[in-house]
């Protein structure tokens, strides 16, 4: 029963930017939202998280809203090596049971 | 090589036998987590622990041991194996609660 809502899949062109929905509508005020990314049979890989600010790193932006009940993970330029289902998962910072969806699968086509 | 390693990679086995999964991280992360996948679905947790000798219960738990009796690895036990327990099983380590979590590669197990 995870908290979060996302599309089951998405696609993109390669080069454009991905932008990658969740909805989290029963977010607590203590709560994350926190990325990652599988890409095919491999472990998952963290991407971003945060609170309530956007955040950015080398890898994505992360944007949530200002009520939080959702966010959008950006890619700014996908490639094809991007092509992965992503999951977004809320969570209070310092609980260990990090609840997976089912998550978006994204592709990146040529 | 430094980082979060599982054995077997793949791995067979009957109905009722005893399978034990092993998993070693060389960051010296307090944190360890244990997850099944099954096919088409999102990672559930199985077990987790904080430290040496402290383990305690994810979401789905039933018919698994751990134990951690050294920091840097987390094996899991399936004590009589099932038909239910075919899945791909992802060890996970982290620094601390908050932070990300690493994971290995996956040992992807068959009961038949």
């Amino acid at each position: 029963d995870a908290k979060t809502t996302q599309p089951p899949s998405m696609d993109c062109a390669e080069g454009r930017a991905a932008n990658l929905p969740c909805n989290h509508s029963t977010i607590s005020g203590n709560e994350y939202v926190y990325w990652y990314r599988q890409i095919h049979s491999q472990g998952p890989q963290y991407i971003i998280h945060g609170l309530k600010n956007n955040e950015t790193n080398e890898m994505a932006s992360l944007i949530i809203t200002e009520d939080r009940k959702s966010s959008t993970l950006i890619l700014p330029h996908a490639t094809l090596r991007d092509t992965a289902v992503y999951y977004c998962i809320v969570r209070v910072a310092n609980n260990n049971d990090m609840r997976f969806g089912a998550g978006t699968r994204l592709t990146v086509k040529p | 090589d430094a980082g979060i390693t599982q054995s077997p990679r793949y791995k067979i086995t009957e109905t009722g036998r005893q399978v034990t999964l092993m998993c070693h991280q060389t960051w010296s992360h307090s944190y360890m987590f244990w997850y099944r996948q099954d096919l088409g679905h999102g990672l559930r947790l199985i077990y987790y622990s904080a430290a040496a000798d402290i383990t305690d219960k994810g979401e789905v738990p039933d018919g698994y041991v751990v134990s951690r009796s050294k920091t840097e690895n987390f094996p899991l036990t399936l004590e009589s194996a099932t038909r239910s327990q075919t899945s791909v099983y992802f060890c996970a380590s982290n620094v601390a609660s908050y932070n990300e979590q690493f994971f290995g590669p996956g040992t992807r197990l068959t009961v038949l």
